[in-house]
């Protein structure tokens, strides 16, 4: 099965960017996606977006939109999500998750999850 | 926007039936998916697709959708499903993923 190991904590200032990375453990990478999805402390869960691994194609929230940046590199398998101009607000765990995805995007799931990154933003 | 709205806590006995309800405009017409979150872990996908259970998932967890109700259902509910539950689903006009706020799974 699908395990994803991710990077370690990360502590960053107000304005400052951070990269979290996501390696899979799967030889076929590309058939699947990886999501990225957040949870503030004591929050629910947040999606951010996605990438498709087989094109390279994504798709992101709104409220992350214009901040946030999804890539992979398949020679690694592994995913990575830049974050930039941070706030307080961003503080939160980070997991990346691999995805199924539809054709058409009928359906979508997130079936294993890495063990998250927290990311604290702080002055 | 698209929303999903759950009850934030739900309790049940151990051994009976609970029911977790996540409800959303037309939500029938879109497939639902569940996750398990315990405190400090990762979310875990329980059902995906309305109905179906990942092969690790025990067989107690279900799932149904129709109209604009999706419900998880845990028949025999055992004090280790004491945790919180989200349900998810794709908008497609938007192509964006949107979760429910979560319930509350008390077990006592």
């Amino acid at each position: 099965q699908v395990q994803l190991v991710q990077s370690g904590a990360e502590v960053r200032k107000p304005g400052a960017s951070v990269t979290v990375s996501c390696k899979a453990s799967v030889y076929n990478f590309t058939t699947y996606g990886i999501s990225w999805v957040r949870q503030a402390p004591g929050q629910g869960l947040e999606w951010m977006g996605w990438i498709s691994a087989y094109t390279g194609n994504t798709d992101y929230a709104q409220r992350v939109q214009g901040r946030v940046t999804m890539t992979t590199d398949t020679s690694t398998r592994t995913a990575y999500m830049d974050l930039r101009s941070l706030r307080s607000d961003d503080t939160a765990v980070y997991y990346c998750a691999n995805t199924i995805f539809g054709v058409g995007g009928y359906y979508f799931y997130m079936d294993v999850w890495g063990k998250g990154t927290t990311v604290t933003v702080s002055s | 926007s698209y929303e999903l709205t759950q009850p934030p806590s739900v309790s049940v006995s151990p051994g009976q039936t609970a029911s977790i309800t996540c409800s959303g405009d037309k939500l029938g017409d879109k497939y639902v998916c569940w996750y398990q979150q315990k405190p400090g872990q990762s979310p875990v996908l329980v059902i995906y697709e309305d109905t179906k259970r990942p092969s690790e998932i025990p067989e107690r967890f279900s799932g149904s959708n129709s109209g604009n109700t999706a419900t998880l259902t845990i028949s025999g509910t055992q004090p280790m499903d004491e945790a919180d539950y989200y349900c998810q689903a794709w908008d497609s006009s938007t192509r964006t993923v949107i979760f429910g706020g979560g319930t509350k799974l008390t077990v006592l």
